[in-house]
C-alpha cells in the first residue's frame, strides 16, 4: 500500500535554532502535501497545503516566515522550523492527498 | 466551511463490549467521509471511509455508514478489544471541491481486558 516515511520521528533542538522534517512518499507521487500540528490530547490542526513545484498555501494565523514549506519534487515535501521556540514544541504530522489521504508517522519536536 | 462534531471522550469499556462513537458534519457539496486511529506517538491510520450517501465503510469489524439525511457517519464495533484502545478521528473532505481534511476533535477509547 501507499506510505508516506516522515523523519526524524522525534527531535529535541535547541530554542533558535532550525529543525527540518521530511515527508516522502516511497511508491506512489504525491502532488499535494498537508501539514498538520497536534497538540496533546487535541484535534489536528492544518497548517499548510502543498503542491509540487509551487508556493504553500498557509491557513489563516500560520507564520509561513516560521514555517517553511517546500514540495520540489513529487516524492518529497519538506517542513523547517525556523529559529524555534519553545512554544513551537509539538506533534506534527504530514499526509499526502492521494490514496485517501497516506499519513506519515508524525514527528514530535521539543524545543528547549 | 465545514466542519466535525464528535463525540466527546473518553470512552471507557470492557473487552467485548458495544462500541459506538457518533460523528455529525456539516458541509457543502458532496463530502467524503472518513475515520482514523492513531495509537499513541503515531500518526494516523485509516480505519474506513465512505464516499458517497448510503456508502457503508467498513474494516476491522468496524463499521460506519454515510447518512446524508441526518449528517452522520457514526462508528460502531460490536465486540471491542484491548487492541483497539486509541483515539479515533472523524473526518471528512471535499463538500466544495476543497481536498483538506476536517477533523472532529477525537475521542479517547481505553477498553479494559
Amino acid at each position: 500500500g501507499a506510505v508516506v516515511s516522515q523523519h526524524p520521528s522525534w527531535v529535541i533542538c535547541k530554542s533558535g535554532t532550525s529543525v527540518k522534517i521530511e515527508c516522502r512518499s516511497l511508491d506512489f507521487q504525491a502532488t499535494t502535501m498537508f501539514w498538520y500540528r497536534q497538540f496533546p490530547k487535541q484535534s489536528l490542526m492544518l497548517m499548510a497545503t502543498s503542491n509540487e513545484g509551487s508556493k504553500a498555501t498557509y491557513e489563516q494565523g500560520v507564520e509561513k516566515d516560521k514555517f517553511l514549506i517546500n514540495h520540489a519534487s513529487l516524492t518529497l515535501s519538506t517542513l523547517t522550523v525556523t529559529s524555534a521556540h519553545p512554544e513551537d514544541s509539538s506533534f506534527y504530522i504530514c499526509s499526502a492527498r492521494e490514496y485517501g489521504y497516506t499519513f506519515g508517522s508524525g514527528t514530535r519536536l521539543t524545543v528547549v | 466551511g465545514d466542519s466535525v462534531t464528535q463525540m466527546e471522550g473518553p470512552v471507557t469499556l470492557s473487552e467485548e463490549a458495544f462500541l459506538t462513537i457518533n460523528c455529525t458534519y456539516t458541509a457543502t457539496g458532496y463530502p467524503s467521509l472518513f475515520w482514523y486511529v492513531q495509537y499513541p506517538g503515531e500518526g494516523l491510520q485509516l480505519l474506513l471511509k465512505a464516499t458517497k450517501a448510503d456508502d457503508k465503510g467498513s474494516n476491522k469489524g468496524f463499521e460506519a455508514t454515510y447518512r446524508k439525511e441526518t449528517t452522520s457517519f457514526h462508528l460502531e464495533k460490536g465486540s471491542v478489544q484491548v487492541s483497539d484502545s486509541a483515539v479515533y478521528f472523524c473526518a471528512l473532505s471535499g463538500g466544495g471541491g476543497d481536498y483538506k481534511l476536517s477533523f472532529g476533535a477525537g475521542t479517547t477509547v481505553t477498553v479494559r481486558a
